[in-house]
């Protein structure tokens, strides 16, 4: 069984510029986790789908980060403008349903400067 | 006060020793309880997935979850170099999942 993909798997961008990160999970799960793991800190949650709808994004920065998950498959996570502090690794996860347990992708590693 | 609480470490311990890692928590809500092991630049995988109190066995790991005290452990056996990790406690109720901060273990040769 194909395990959670993510790509890029690095990315160096000036602060100010965009970046969109691409999660492909895996094939039947429901749920779709984007967090954020700043170095040497646990995973934070920034938005959870539940197909394509948003489940929780409480901790979203909105006015710079979006995500969407057309087709309740595929999901993106996009940082405009980013920030020095953006600079963390963006896991993707996706579980079967809410309650299980979730599998992670590689992380895209985003280096601000 | 965090939800979750676990020790960074680092922790060092020889091969072979008895590893015991461990979480506490503050939300009574929390039914389910997980440890992920992440290697250095990957993502976390899971290895264990417990309900409520109680002990799971899978090979050398053992995880422990003691409801009344809000606290859960993890037991690695016969501790080897490739154990060496940081492992994450995580935790949810439901509706959302909360991780901790991670412990990071060196097992020497």
């Amino acid at each position: 069984e194909a395990g959670v993909a993510q790509s890029p798997r690095y990315k160096i961008i000036e602060k100010r510029q965009s970046v969109a990160f691409w999660c492909n999970p895996i094939s039947g799960h429901a749920t779709l986790y984007w967090y954020q793991q700043i170095l040497g800190q646990g995973p934070k949650l920034l938005i959870q789908f539940q197909n394509n709808g948003v489940v929780d994004d409480s901790q979203l920065p909105k006015d710079r980060f979006s995500a969407e998950r057309l087709k309740g498959v595929d999901s993106t996570l996009k940082i405009q403008p980013a920030k020095l502090e953006d600079s963390a690794v963006y896991l993707c996860a996706s579980s079967f349903g809410t309650s299980n347990e979730q599998f992670f992708g590689p992380g895209t590693r985003l280096t601000v400067l | 006060q965090k939800e979750v609480e676990q020790d960074p470490g680092p922790l060092s311990v020889p091969e072979g020793a008895i590893v015991s890692l461990n979480c506490t928590y503050s939300n009574s809500a929390f039914q389910y309880f997980m440890w992920y092991r992440q290697y250095s630049r990957k993502g976390p995988e899971l290895l264990m997935y417990t309900y409520s109190s109680g002990n799971k066995e899978d090979g050398r790991f053992t995880a422990q979850v003691d409801k009344s005290s809000k606290y859960i452990s993890l037991f690695i056996r016969d501790s080897q170099p490739s154990d060496s990790a940081t492992y994450l406690c995580a935790m949810h109720n439901f509706n959302k999942f909360y991780f901790g901060s991670g412990t990071k273990l060196n097992v020497k040769p």
